[in-house]
């Protein structure tokens, strides 16, 4: 079974610029997340997606950060403009059910720098 | 305000020793109770996972306790192994909106 993977892995962008990160969670999982670590600071949650629904996007920072995922199956993270704070590595988890308590696998995350 | 606090920040230990992990969380309502290995680079891969009725949960060389009055857990590892090296991150769900609560992890790293 493939894992969870996102793309790019690295991406280095100047200031006030666009990226769109990726994520593919593996087949058959509705539960789709979004996490940040911030250089130095614990893991803080983003988003949840069930499906192509967002079921809590309550961490969000601001909106500059849009995230899709059009027909329930890959997600993107948007970040426009970006700016030197957002910085850190942004990782994808998906689960089968809800409270994720047959599991959360995790993506191996995508480092943002932005400079 | 929930909140994982983790301890030590770091710890070094030679291979084959063993070692004890800290977690106290403030949480609430709480679901369960969630240890992860990070290595570099990597996202985290779960060790175990424990709710409010279990107090002690194994995984090969890793055993997690929880004290669910006191709302503590600790993470040990036996006879460590070179491979351990990595961060070790205790996370807490909340039962009210299945959102994890992260510490911020224990590096350790082991010394031949």
């Amino acid at each position: 079974e493939a894992g969870v993977t996102q793309f790019p892995s690295h991406s280095v962008i100047e200031k006030g610029q666009t990226v769109t990160l990726r994520c593919d969670p593996i087949s058959g999982h509705d539960n789709l997340y979004w996490y940040r670590r911030v250089m130095g600071k614990e893991i803080k949650f983003l988003l949840h997606f069930v499906k192509e629904s967002k079921q809590d996007e309550s961490g969000m920072p601001n909106n500059r950060f849009l995230a899709e995922r059009t027909g329930g199956t890959y997600s993107t993270l948007k970040v426009q403009p970006a700016e030197l704070e957002d910085s850190g590595v942004y990782f994808c988890a998906s689960s089968q059910d809800l409270a994720g308590r047959r599991g959360y696998t995790f993506g191996s995350g995508t480092r943002l720098t932005v400079v | 305000k929930n909140q994982v606090e983790q301890s030590p920040q770091s710890l070094i230990i030679l291979e084959g020793k063993n070692c004890t992990l800290q977690c106290n969380y403030t949480v609430s309502p709480f679901s369960n109770l969630r240890w992860y290995k990070q290595d570099t680079g990597r996202g985290p891969v779960s060790l175990t996972i424990m709710t409010f009725s279990e107090n002690t949960k194994s995984n090969g060389r890793y055993t997690a306790t929880l004290d669910a009055d006191t709302k503590q857990s600790s993470l040990h590892i036996t006879a460590s192994q070179l491979s351990d090296s990595a961060s070790y991150i205790c996370v807490v769900s909340a039962d009210s909106n299945y959102q994890l609560i992260w510490g911020a992890g224990t590096k350790l790293i082991i010394k031949p």
